[in-house]
């Protein structure tokens, strides 16, 4: 089935340690996006990938980096730049007509 | 400054009917998407709305008003399992997407 896939779903992390959040889809799609959920608030955008090799900041990139060397693969690393890394992160492509977006399960980063 | 503002939190009964509203002040208008969150997992789409009025999909119906910047969000015959936050999101003129914090909905049986 097609979809998209994130990895690991629960990440522990210690202070002043990067980490590295993986997203895979199969779903063909250019465009791939990474949102930051915290509580009470709304979904922030990371970075976003419209095209292989080529990738745009969001709102909230600092202290983030990501790659797309390839279609398929959108990994964002959470660097120890980062102050309060801790929350809900979501990889995501928009694939409906109306360009609605489709999730990955999310990954959970906890800092220690 | 762009902002979004949806209720935090709301209560409603097992079989009733519940409206969840939300205001929006965008740079520029492209649409309105409705998603359910369930918690501990990652939001799904549930409609869009581009133009005015009413747009109905099974026991979930999403209504638009530019002119005001309000859309709401409509469940009938609520179940247990429509129990979930739900994020109201903009699209401003440079298509970029503007979340609102989320309505958590509370089911009582």
């Amino acid at each position: 089935d097609g979809g998209i896939t994130q990895s690991p779903k629960y990440l522990f992390r210690k202070e002043g340690q990067n980490v590295t959040l993986s997203c895979e889809q199969n779903l063909n799609h250019d465009a791939m996006y990474w949102y930051r959920q915290d509580p009470g608030q709304g979904l922030r955008l990371i970075y976003y990938s419209q095209i292989v090799n080529d990738f745009q900041k969001g709102d909230l990139a600092e202290g983030y980096s990501v790659s797309r060397e390839k279609k398929e693969s959108f990994p964002l690393t959470v660097t120890s730049a980062q102050k309060n890394p801790t929350a809900f992160y979501l990889c995501a492509c928009n694939l409906g007509e109306a360009g609605e977006l489709f999730f990955g399960e999310g990954s959970r980063l906890t800092v220690l | 400054g762009q902002n979004i503002d949806q209720p935090t939190e709301m209560t409603a009964t097992e079989g009733a009917i519940v409206q969840i509203n939300c205001t929006y002040q965008t740079s520029g208008f492209n649409g309105l998407f409705w998603y359910q969150q369930h918690a501990g997992e990652a939001p799904t789409f549930l409609s869009y709305n581009v133009l005015d009025g009413l747009e109905e999909k099974g026991r979930f119906s999403s209504f638009l008003s530019r002119s005001k910047g309000y859309s709401y969000l409509l469940l009938k015959e609520l179940q247990m399992k429509d129990s979930a936050s739900y994020l109201c999101a903009v699209t401003d003129s440079n298509y970029q997407l503007i979340w609102g914090a989320g309505t958590k909905l509370i089911i009582k049986p």
